[in-house]
């Protein structure tokens, strides 16, 4: 069965540095999404991304964080100069149809130090 | 916005009982409920869904009730099994809204005892 992966599973990072985390969506969809879980707490929506661009972005996705399609095949979330708060499993998503069911990967651990 | 609360945290059962999980949402415009189960060190995996135009929906142990006039939806698994142990979500979607995102519960930890 098709699967979005994600690269690395774990980073580990200085505050004020940058981090990119990489993702593979499933080949045919066509909207992608970053969403992250601080823990124990929800899965919180970060950034949806179709047509090369952003469709809509959540508070919490400020000016700190960007997203990019470099290719035909990643998509990749970079956060500029990380902060201690940006720690958390960020997990990204695709969907072929915005309508459709929308698939996970395993997510990156982010650990900002 | 929609705000998604779950219930409870974490649950414990034993192996054959059953399981309900149970979460609210607050924007009525909400049309689309799905549930996710999280293994350790995995993401999120779709085991069920429901939309508004029905109140049940059942896939072999597995079965999904939902209140629209309550705003309310339930999980519950039957028979249940030591790999039924994971974190589970709920979250819920405006199909067809402006809003694509789905919003997410906080996820309940289900402990399956052998």
């Amino acid at each position: 069965e098709p699967e979005v992966t994600q690269t690395p599973s774990h980073q580990v990072t200085q505050m004020g540095q940058e981090v990119i985390l990489r993702c593979v969506p499933i080949s045919n969809h066509l909207y992608f999404y970053w969403y992250r879980q601080i823990l124990g707490q929800k899965v919180e929506f970060l950034v949806s991304f179709y047509n090369n661009e952003i469709s809509e972005k959540s508070e919490i996705f400020d000016d700190q964080f960007s997203v990019e399609r470099p290719d035909g095949s990643n998509f990749t979330l970079k956060i500029r100069s990380t902060k201690l708060e940006d720690s958390a499993m960020y997990f990204c998503a695709s969907t072929r149809n915005r309508n459709e069911k929308l698939f996970f990967g395993s997510g990156t651990q982010l650990s900002v130090l | 916005g929609e705000n998604v609360e779950q219930h409870p945290s974490t649950l414990s059962v034993q192996e054959g009982d059953s399981a309900v999980i149970k979460c609210t949402y607050s924007d009525s415009a909400s049309n689309y409920f799905p549930w996710y189960k999280q293994e350790l060190g995995k993401g999120p995996q779709l085991i069920i869904d429901i939309r508004s135009n029905v109140g049940e929906k059942k896939d072999q142990r597995i079965a999904v009730t939902l209140n629209k006039t309550a705003k309310h939806f339930s999980l519950h698994i039957t028979e249940t099994q030591p790999e039924d142990s994971a974190v589970y979500f709920c979250a819920a979607k405006n199909y067809g809204g402006s809003q694509g995102n789905l919003i997410f519960g906080k996820g309940t930890k289900l402990s399956v005892k052998p």
